[in-house]
């Protein structure tokens, strides 16, 4: 079977330090993968979608890079955190091809002071 | 461009009455829908998909293309399923498929 993991669980950063959250997807291969940021209220924002190694898209402008080393590997990061980076961050992978039903990790709860 | 509009942000019903979460969306083609839940301190799971046409824990979700909707209903609400309900449409953007969701309903079953 197919399990996804994220960490760390929660982090708590001071603004201007770098960033680097990491999902692991086991039981597949070349899954699509994702990232959104959960806000209360206001849902799921995607941020960073990958349909294979080095292919990132982008979906919102911001202070937030995405990297896919490795087939099963997606990165959150950032050179420098702003206050507004704070939030719930979760990564979610889909089959290729079919329907397009995402499966998430448990999330990270980030905290910029 | 695609849109999913749930607009019950809260929702409280009592244990044993039927419950109706809304959904309604927008999107040009032929929409793929789900409704994701996360209860509380547990990670966003799917619930069920449209394609199906399935009940999972007593829920039912019949997509009305006429009226854009996918509302998700049970007949006898339990308090176990005090969670985070998101609605979630699949369509193209460009050429890759996105997952949209909308942004929720808190449904609190009371005793």
């Amino acid at each position: 079977s197919q399990t996804i993991h994220q960490w760390p669980a929660t982090l708590v950063q001071p603004v201007g330090s770098p960033l680097s959250l990491e999902c692991t997807v086991e039981g597949t291969s070349n899954p699509n993968l994702y990232w959104y940021r959960q806000a209360a209220g206001r849902g799921l924002q995607l941020l960073f979608y990958s349909v294979g190694i080095g292919q990132i898209s982008s979906e919102v402008p911001q202070n937030l890079s995405a990297s896919r080393p490795q087939d099963r590997q997606f990165i959150l990061s950032s050179k420098k955190l702003l206050l507004s980076d704070s939030g719930f961050y979760l990564c979610a992978w889909s089959w290729t091809g079919g329907t397009n039903e995402q499966y998430f990790g448990p999330g990270t709860r980030l905290t910029v002071t | 461009a695609q849109r999913v509009t749930q607009p019950e942000k809260l929702l409280s019903v009592f244990k044993g009455a039927p419950v109706e979460l809304k959904c309604n969306y927008s999107y040009s083609g032929s929409p793929e829908l789900f409704w994701y839940v996360q209860y509380s301190r547990q990670r966003l799971q799917l619930l069920l998909r449209h394609i199906s046409r399935e009940s999972i824990k007593g829920f039912t979700a019949d997509l009305n293309k006429g009226e854009t909707s996918f509302h998700l209903k049970k007949p006898f609400a339990q308090e176990e399923d005090s969670a985070m309900y998101y609605c979630a449409l699949s369509g193209y953007s460009g050429s890759a498929r996105q997952l949209t969701f909308g942004s929720g309903t808190q449904l609190t079953v009371l005793p």
